[in-house]
């Protein structure tokens, strides 16, 4: 079956415009995850989806940052007035129940901010 | 709070060699998983095992076995005899039932290069 998949793969942009970034989790899975990993980083924790439970956002850096994910399937992350430091790729990872079950990630979207 | 040290950041070894991975983690929670994930050149993220906190026992899968120690706090992964195939980041976290184990936090991962 198919897996986690993101787009873009790669997104060039410029200082101060907005991107939103797409997650599609595998078909069931109720938990999604976005992350992000800098250059040569682990994994940074942004926000989590469970169902139809109010997402955890302990992980955005900045009000710039958001997400959504609608009918519990699709998501996506869209990042207000890029800064250069947004520079990342960002993962895109579901689970089938969430609860610290094993994540399925996707190919990640690398994004640069020039 | 949470963390999750691997204080190794680039390790090389010779294919056949046998190589070790340490994952040192912080945590208050009395329950708690642990995992190691690996991310090969790539780049996708593929889940490798889970251990609950009551279970210290370790685990062989093929060439691949872990050391859970809690007196220690350390969640090991050793690599027998390597393989080219094996060249990957592999990334330690941990998750906590205060958080319902949503949250899950990554060390900053260990770049194992094995040269044939």
């Amino acid at each position: 079956g198919a897996g986690v998949s993101q787009s873009p793969s790669n997104k060039v942009t410029e200082k101060g415009k907005d991107v939103e970034l797409r997650c599609d989790p595998i078909s069931g899975h109720t938990a999604l995850y976005w992350y992000r990993q800098s250059l040569g980083q682990g994994l940074e924790f942004l926000i989590y989806f469970q169902g139809n439970s109010a997402p955890d956002k302990s992980g955005l850096p900045s009000d710039r940052f958001s997400a959504e994910r609608t009918g519990g399937s699709v998501s996506t992350l869209t990042i207000q007035r890029t800064q250069q430091e947004d520079s990342a790729v960002y993962l895109c990872a579901s689970s089938l129940v969430g609860g610290g079950s094993e994540q399925f990630f996707g190919p990640g979207t690398r994004l640069t901010v020039l | 709070a949470q963390k999750v040290t691997q204080a190794q950041t680039e390790i090389s070894v010779v294919e056949k060699e046998d190589v070790t991975l340490d994952c040192v983690y912080e945590t208050r929670d009395t329950t708690y998983y642990l995992f190691w994930y690996k991310q090969p050149p790539s780049g996708e993220l593929v889940f490798l095992i889970r251990r609950n906190s009551f279970d210290e026992q370790n685990e062989i899968s093929g060439r691949y076995s872990w050391n859970f120690q809690k007196s220690t706090s350390s969640f090991n992964f050793t690599i027998t005899a390597s393989q080219v195939v094996d060249s990957a980041v592999y990334f330690c976290a941990l998750s906590e039932a205060g958080t319902s184990y949503d949250k899950v936090i990554f060390g900053p991962g260990t770049s194992l290069s094995v040269i044939p």
